[in-house]
């Protein structure tokens, strides 16, 4: 079946670059997702990616995608205190798919 | 309101006793998920929703959950007899057909004593 994992927690100090790391097991996943979690608020998308793509930028984000070794990674440049969240990384075969998510990586930024 | 509202947003409820959670999607979104949340775990897909076709119950832990969307949009996930370990946030979300973005409400806690 369908697995996705991350690491538990990253610790980065203010203006770093934060560099948080998923690895999945399904071969047949077809778009790539990366959601944020604030305290006490829902999920919310920040970007995806297409599983024949390598590489998508969005301002300070920066996706990139091993599709031989079903890694994802996500890249948060000049990372700032309203960036301290948990980031979910999450996988679908299909659009309009269900999404199977990590167990999500708490990122806590340091001033 | 625009976005997925959940209810109740806190349920404290006694073992053994049945609860039901409600979940409002966004107007017209065809897909409606639910996922539950434990304490420092990652989420468990619970089970799919997508316009007419068979819901995926696939997630769903055993027979005392279940979940029924009418008329293609409110859905409610029901718990009977519930235990402790059913204690979690669960979560509601919606999307359109499209690559998935969904759209997640804020979660309904339940707490079972």
């Amino acid at each position: 079946g369908e697995d996705v994992e991350q690491s538990l927690f990253l610790s980065v100090r203010e203006g770093d670059s934060s560099v948080i790391n998923c690895t999945y097991t399904d071969s047949s996943s077809t778009y790539l997702y990366w959601y944020k979690q604030e305290p006490g608020a829902g999920l919310q998308l920040l970007t995806y990616i297409f599983s024949n793509m390598d590489m998508k930028q969005d301002q300070r984000l920066t996706v990139l995608l091993n599709k031989k070794d079903k890694h994802l990674s996500l890249r948060i440049a000049d990372t700032q205190t309203g960036d301290s969240a948990i980031y979910f990384c999450a996988e679908s075969r299909a659009a309009g798919n269900k999404l199977t998510f990590g167990g999500g990586t708490r990122v806590l930024v340091k001033p | 309101g625009a976005g997925v509202s959940q209810s109740p947003s806190n349920k404290v409820t006694e073992k053994g006793k049945d609860v039901e959670l409600r979940c409002d999607p966004i107007s017209g979104h065809t897909a409606l998920y639910w996922y539950r949340q434990s304490l420092g775990q990652g989420l468990e897909f619970l089970i799919y929703f997508q316009g007419n076709s068979a819901p995926d119950k696939s997630g769903l832990p055993s027979d005392r959950f279940s979940a029924e969307r009418t008329g293609g949009s409110v859905s409610t996930l029901t718990i009977q007899r519930t235990q402790q370990e059913d204690s979690a946030v669960y979560l509601c979300a919606s999307s359109t057909s499209g690559p998935g973005e969904l759209f997640f409400g804020e979660g309904s806690r339940l707490t079972v004593l």
